[in-house]
């Protein structure tokens, strides 16, 4: 089963920064969280991922809690071209896999 | 970042038949790879990670003899889906990886139909 639950849909106006909120209460200390997306019929596009501190790179930032119980991921200027599925993912660190919820549909509009 | 490439990109096969998917690493070294499966409007399954030169292990619920996985060198592994049936019919994904295994790199996906 997953580890992380999303809300199943969002909208956000093209522009504004898009939030992503992320629920990951039974996360482990060395378990990693992972952003990706999944444009439709396309294979999953790699964001960002953090441990404790909080991450930024060209794509986006990553704001875990302290308590590391959950996370938002920050696509600061959305563009049309962000609509996709979101995914966090937690990595689980006894055998590295990753354990797919089902997403975040995240949709820009104009 | 680190590319993965697959192919085919899609296939239609007529129900019975044997398909092969490969899976490759083009610029990096994939001790682990990783194999989903991805149902319309669905998340991705893991189907089951393979580790060069030895078995793969598979997830609960899939057939190993059905899906056979091959990871015979660093940049390849393949997936075969035998006597295939339209139940089958589905989004493949690999993934890739390196040594530290904290990262994983996808492929584009193969996208099967089976008649």
């Amino acid at each position: 089963d997953a580890k992380t639950t999303q809300p199943p849909s969002m909208d956000c106006a093209e522009g504004r920064a898009a939030n992503l909120p992320c629920n990951h209460s039974t996360i482990s200390g060395n378990e990693y969280v992972y952003w990706y997306r999944q444009i439709h019929s396309q294979g999953p596009q790699y964001i960002i991922h953090g441990l404790k501190n909080n991450e930024t790179n060209e794509m986006a930032s990553l704001i875990i809690t302290e308590d590391r119980k959950s996370s938002t991921l920050i696509l600061p200027h959305a563009t049309l071209r962000d609509t996709a599925v979101y995914y966090c993912i937690v990595l689980l660190d006894s055998n590295y896999q990753l354990i797919w919820g089902a997403g975040t549909k995240l949709i820009i509009k104009p | 970042g680190a590319v993965v490439s697959q192919h085919p990109s899609w296939v239609i096969c007529k129900s019975g038949t044997s398909v092969k998917i490969e899976c490759r690493s083009l610029d990096f070294q994939a001790t682990t790879m990783f194999w989903y499966r991805q149902f319309p409007k669905q998340s991705l399954m893991l189907m089951a990670t393979s580790n060069e030169g030895s078995k793969a292990t598979y997830e609960q619920g899939v057939e190993k003899d059905k899906f056979l996985i091959n990871h015979a060198s660093l940049t390849l592994s393949t997936l075969t889906v035998t006597s295939a049936h339209p139940e089958d019919s589905s989004f493949y994904i690999c993934s890739a990886s390196g040594l530290q295994g904290i990262e994983q790199f996808f492929g584009p996906g193969t996208r099967l139909t089976v008649l």
